[in-house]
């Protein structure tokens, strides 16, 4: 079985600043076809989950642009340049290369 | 736009089967290339992954679930269902159904989750 190993799993960030994520898997997440099937979801506190990044790097509509994916292979970052106030909630990783596996989480919380 | 609600007892017995029900709006469940998806969050943990059935009948399931687990759809109801057997209180969780169009765009509709306790 794929295993998704996240992060931190408890981030702490001061407003403005940028926070980073990452998300590494036990295996390589390229797939036969070429694509890498790593998104990242977002779930604010008693909210559903929502996606933010898909194939890696690729921002879902309605997404603030202060989010970027990035990485390769087995090695994947969530980067929030200017973390803001709605910010907060937990990030996850998933992959759907090899089944369907999620990250442990990361908790984001401002300081 | 697609939305998803999810349907069905918030209590479930022991050793009993969990049923739950997603139905969904804004388009035909069997419109090509959507996955239709069950995961499940246990209280206070990250997500799982349940399976998915696809538009045209096909599945697919967690290998940790599989011999438990049974996803259908009606094409005229617009729904899809979860069957999860023998259930403990393990199996305790809020249950999502989520939609998409392709394999790369999974999860791109969510519903707003419904927690089913097992208990006796």
């Amino acid at each position: 079985d794929v295993v998704v190993t996240q992060s931190p799993l408890s981030l702490p960030v001061t407003l403005g600043q940028p926070a980073s994520i990452s998300c590494r898997s036990s295996q390589s997440l390229v797939y036969s076809d070429g694509n890498t099937y790593l998104n990242w979801f977002q779930q604010r506190p008693g909210h559903s989950p929502r996606r933010l990044i898909y194939t890696v790097s690729n921002r879902d509509s309605g997404v603030p642009d202060r989010f970027s994916g990035s990485g390769s292979d087995t090695d994947f970052t969530l980067t929030i340049s200017r973390v803001e106030a709605e910010d907060v909630g937990i990030y996850y990783c998933m992959q759907g290369t090899h089944s369907i596996t999620f990250g442990q989480g990361t908790r984001l919380e401002i300081k | 736009q697609v939305q998803l609600q999810e349907s069905g007892p918030g209590l479930v017995k022991p050793s009993q089967t969990l049923s739950l029900t997603c139905t969904v709006s804004g388009g035909p469940i069997n419109s090509g290339g959507y996955y239709w998806s069950w995961i499940r969050q246990h209280p206070g943990k990250g997500l799982e992954w349940i399976g998915y059935i696809y538009y045209s009948g096909s599945t697919y399931y967690n290998p940790s679930l599989k011999s438990r687990v049974t996803i259908s759809m009606d094409t005229f109801e617009n729904q899809f269902s979860l069957k999860l057997t023998s259930v403990t209180a393990a199996d305790t969780a809020v249950y999502y159904c989520a939609g998409g169009l392709k394999w790369e765009l999974l999860f791109d509709y969510w519903g707003q989750g419904t927690l089913v306790t097992v208990s006796s």
